[in-house]
């Protein structure tokens, strides 16, 4: 069954590095997500990206961060200053219907960022 | 976007149903209501959605109100590995993960 992989699953990083995280959606997928959850908090919004552009972002996505595909097969989180309130968990997700309301999002199994 | 208000904790015996609530008074006509768990560890796994009608897929069965102002998950036999965190999500143009419902299976 095809799924959404995410590399590395553990970064660790100073504060104020630049950390690029990595992500391979299913691969007919036309949608793309990016979420985090801080331990013990919710699952929280930050970007999607469809036909090489955002779509849609949250009030956390903010300068410092930008997404990119890269490939036909990539898609990437960079942050470029990291904070040590950055340090959370990230999700890839992808979907392939149009908008989200009608589709179902597939999630990847996340990277753990945590900032020194 | 509407907000969803779930119960924190529900417990369940094993092999029994569970009928996981949420409640959406504020939700617009053209919203989705879908509902995902996350599974300790683990990202977030679709369970169901719908828009009016009951929904059944192999994982669960979606009860909509008639007023759509709520809904209910139902999942027909508990197993251990249904012990997760339940997210009712009602969209609009972002998904919105509220803390959910986390349902503990009893063996």
């Amino acid at each position: 069954e095809p799924e959404v992989t995410q590399t590395p699953s553990h970064q660790v990083t100073q504060m104020g590095q630049e950390v690029i995280l990595r992500c391979v959606p299913i691969s007919n997928h036309l949608y793309f997500y990016w979420y985090r959850q801080i331990l013990g908090q919710k699952v929280e919004f930050l970007v999607s990206f469809y036909n090489n552009e955002i779509s849609e972002k949250s009030e956390i996505f903010d300068d410092q961060f930008s997404v990119e595909r890269p490939d036909g097969s990539n898609f990437t989180l960079k942050i470029r200053s990291t904070k040590l309130e950055d340090s959370a968990m990230y999700f890839c997700a992808s979907s392939d219907l149009a908008g989200i309301n009608y589709n179902e999002q597939f999630f990847g199994p996340g990277t753990r960022l945590t900032v020194l | 976007d509407a907000k969803t208000t779930q119960p924190n904790s529900m417990e369940s015996n094993e092999e029994e149903p569970v009928h996981l609530p949420c409640n959406h008074s504020t939700i617009s006509g053209t919203d989705y209501i879908h509902w995902y768990r996350q599974l300790p560890s683990q990202g977030p796994e679709y369970v169901i959605h719908g828009l009016t009608s009951n929904v059944n897929n192999r994982m669960a069965s979606l009860a909509i109100a008639e007023d759509r102002k709520s809904s209910t998950l139902i999942l027909h036999r508990a197993t251990l590995r249904d012990a997760a965190v339940y997210y009712c999500i009602v969209t609009g143009n972002q998904f919105y993960f509220g803390t959910g419902t986390s349902l503990t299976v009893i063996p």
